[in-house]
């Protein structure tokens, strides 16, 4: 069964430090991998998305490393701002269906 | 452009009280769409998901159920709501072929069962 991991649970970094968030997956065996942000009693934003035979995928100050062989994914966001606060939530998609399995998240605080 | 819509914002109901919840897309065509849940604590879960009208796949076995009745509407219902319902729901979808099945959330319903 997948499981997916997200560490550190909670981060809190002055701004204008970069982040750096790690997400890990037991079954090497992904369609794709998905980073997504959520604020406080929101919705989910999609941040990235990363296909399995990507290694990369940027988008601004977001950038999303994958390694399928070593089921690990990091999420980069250069020069943290206050407005970066939120929990961000890795997932993997494990079949053709789409469906998502997520991790626990970390939550992160950016202190101006 | 595409949108996914979700209402009510916010419910409060008692125990045993029937639930409908509901999930419109615009903007696609034939779109997977997708019920999570997200408990106080936990993580988000899949709770349903439906690749076409009337073709609805459940995930965790629990007194809720889906419907999909329109090609881009999905419903998430109870006869008689548990305490254990509680929990923030959050509708997806993809739009299919193409899209590498990246999936966008609406903004949620807040389930508050006493």
């Amino acid at each position: 069964k997948q499981e997916v991991t997200q560490i550190p649970a909670a981060l809190s970094v002055p701004e204008g430090e970069n982040l750096v968030l790690n997400c890990s997956f037991t079954d090497s065996a992904i369609y794709n991998l998905q980073w997504f942000r959520q604020d406080p009693g929101k919705g989910l934003t999609s941040l990235l998305l990363i296909q399995s035979s990507q290694r990369e995928q940027t988008s601004g100050r977001l950038n999303a490393s994958l390694d399928k062989s070593s089921g690990r994914s990091t999420l980069y966001i250069a020069a943290s701002q206050p407005g970066d606060s939120a929990t961000y939530l890795c997932a993997v998609i494990t079949d053709s269906w789409g469906k998502l399995q997520f991790g626990a998240g970390t939550q992160v605080v950016v202190t101006p | 452009s595409q949108t996914i819509h979700q209402w009510p914002a916010t419910l409060v109901q008692p125990v045993g009280s029937p639930l409908s919840l509901e999930c419109t897309v615009e903007g696609t065509s034939n779109p997977n769409l997708y019920w999570y849940r997200q408990a106080a604590g936990r993580g988000l879960q899949l709770l349903f998901y439906s690749v076409g009208i009337g073709q609805i796949s459940s995930e965790v076995p629990q007194n809720l159920s889906a419907s999909r009745p329109q090609d881009r509407q999905f419903i998430l219902s109870s006869k008689k709501l548990l305490l254990s319902d509680s929990g923030f729901y959050l509708c997806a979808y993809h739009s299919g072929l193409g899209s590498y099945n990246e999936q966008f959330f609406g903004p949620g319903t807040r389930l508050t069962v006493l």
